[in-house]
């Protein structure tokens, strides 16, 4: 499809186990989010690439979370010894540098549940 | 630093009413303003954006805000709602490099028939 694409869809875990959640952005956008959104709550920032370096990664609650971007395209969010306070739903985000400034294409998220 | 404020969790109307979804925003410099629209199930989609010019912007579906700067609102407005319209709606602000949108916690249109 033409949008863009996360998977899982969602996730059951266990706390202190390891987690990858992946999106693949529209074809062509440099510029990639990844947001957090709780119950209730509006989407959270939590890192920006753009291409394949981190601009700005300082919505990354601690270091357990990490995120790579290798070719520039799709990236993956990391999350090391998962706590039941993570449960949330991911919200990835992509954007064109060329038009529309402030428009982001978000996926449908992973929603990630920590037992 | 910028900050959010959507004053209503839920607004509930009926069918072919007006409506106002109320935003309030906070920032020491200039601002671009959105409102994304989240249908169940679905994605955020943006329905409207400012960046400059005209106060008054209009979006898809029949929705329009207007940017005061003077009060920092950028209120979100429909004349006539459809049952359609039922979704959840997400003000967000950035500064003018617009790399990062701080979201409103969202208010939660429910159009009754």
């Amino acid at each position: 499809g033409a949008g863009v694409s996360q998977t899982p869809s969602n996730k059951v875990t266990e706390k202190g186990k390891y987690v990858e959640l992946r999106c693949d952005p529209i074809s062509g956008h440099t510029a990639l989010y990844w947001y957090r959104q709780s119950l209730g709550q509006g989407p959270e920032f939590l890192i920006y690439f753009q291409g394949t370096g981190a601009a700005d990664d300082s919505g990354l609650p601690n270091d357990r979370f990490f995120a790579v971007r290798p070719e520039g395209s799709v990236s993956t969010l990391k999350i090391q010894r998962t706590e039941r306070g993570d449960s949330a739903v991911y919200l990835c985000a992509s954007s064109s540098p060329t038009r529309n400034t402030g428009e982001l294409f978000f996926g449908e998220g992973s929603r990630l549940t920590v037992l | 630093a910028q900050s959010v404020t959507q004053l209503d969790s839920q607004v509930p109307v009926f069918e072919e009413a007006p409506v106002e979804l109320r935003c309030n925003y906070s920032s020491s410099v200039s601002v671009y303003l959105f409102w994304y629209v989240q249908y169940p199930n679905q994605g955020l989609q943006l329905l409207l954006k400012y960046l400059s010019g005209s106060t008054l912007v209009k979006g898809i579906n029949g929705f329009e805000a207007e940017f005061n700067k003077s009060q920092t609102s950028f209120h979100l407005r429909k004349p006539s709602v459809h049952i359609s319209d039922t979704a959840e709606y997400f003000c967000a602000v950035s500064d003018t490099r617009g790399n990062k949108l701080v979201f409103g916690a969202g208010t939660i249109l429910r159009v009754k028939s």
